[in-house]
């Protein structure tokens, strides 16, 4: 039973453009949700959480938006460079907010076109 | 500062045989976890340790163990390899245990047993 469902495996989009990454996520109990980056032969890097307290997080150019009613989470990058091409991994703590207790999506990989 | 460090980076085996995976950083956290990635799935939790000491078993254990005798180091042992643990496992650690402590990723480690 997939939990974190990221369910595009890939996006593609033109430079400049905004990127919209999407997760859904079936859990009611979960309450802190994080992105992580990763590129090839690389190991994924931290790139921007949200508490269930909010509903919008921003970090420069990527903001994440949280919909706790659609149990729906979205990562934006405005605007997208070559740079953010990348798998994404979105991932979503349990109940006591442990970092053991995270479950990941299974990744979007995102393409941006010079 | 290396950050998390895995070796080897890539490693073959043949059913049946042992090896360890070696993980070390040097952030001074305190917690410290392996994961495996396969393909069209996304990581799952083998092992965690919340400090020298202490380990404890994550989402899919079977077949590996785990100990965590220094700060540093938290090696991964396959005791008898089977293909089933043809995978990219990573090793992570975070300052603690806590979900706001985002996980920092090593660069992996991918394995394959024929």
């Amino acid at each position: 039973d997939q939990q974190v469902k990221q369910n595009s495996p890939s996006l593609s989009v033109q430079e400049g453009r905004i990127s919209i990454l999407n997760c859904d996520y079936t859990n009611s109990m979960f309450d802190y949700f994080l992105w992580y980056k990763k590129y090839p032969a690389e190991g994924p890097t931290f790139l921007i959480s949200i508490s269930s307290i909010k509903d919008k997080n921003e970090d420069g150019r990527f903001t994440v938006f949280l919909n706790k009613s659609a149990k729906h989470l979205s990562l934006h990058i405005v605007p997208s460079q070559p740079g953010d091409s990348a798998v994404y991994f979105c991932a979503a703590s349990g109940s006591g907010g442990s970092n053991y207790k995270l479950t990941f999506g299974k990744g979007t990989l995102l393409t941006v076109n010079p | 500062n290396a950050g998390v460090t895995q070796t080897p980076k890539f490693q073959v085996l043949k059913t049946g045989q042992s090896m360890t995976l070696q993980c070390a950083q040097d952030m001074n956290h305190e917690y410290m976890s392996w994961y495996r990635q396969d393909p069209g799935m996304g990581l799952r939790l083998i092992h965690y340790s919340v400090g020298a000491g202490i380990t404890d078993q994550g989402e899919v254990p079977n077949g590996y163990n785990v100990s965590r005798s220094t700060t540093e180091d938290f090696p991964l042992r396959l005791l008898s390899a089977a293909p089933s643990q043809t995978s990219v496992y990573f090793c992570a650690s975070s300052y603690s245990m806590r979900v706001e402590s985002p996980l920092h990723f090593g660069n992996g480690t991918r394995l394959t047993v024929t």
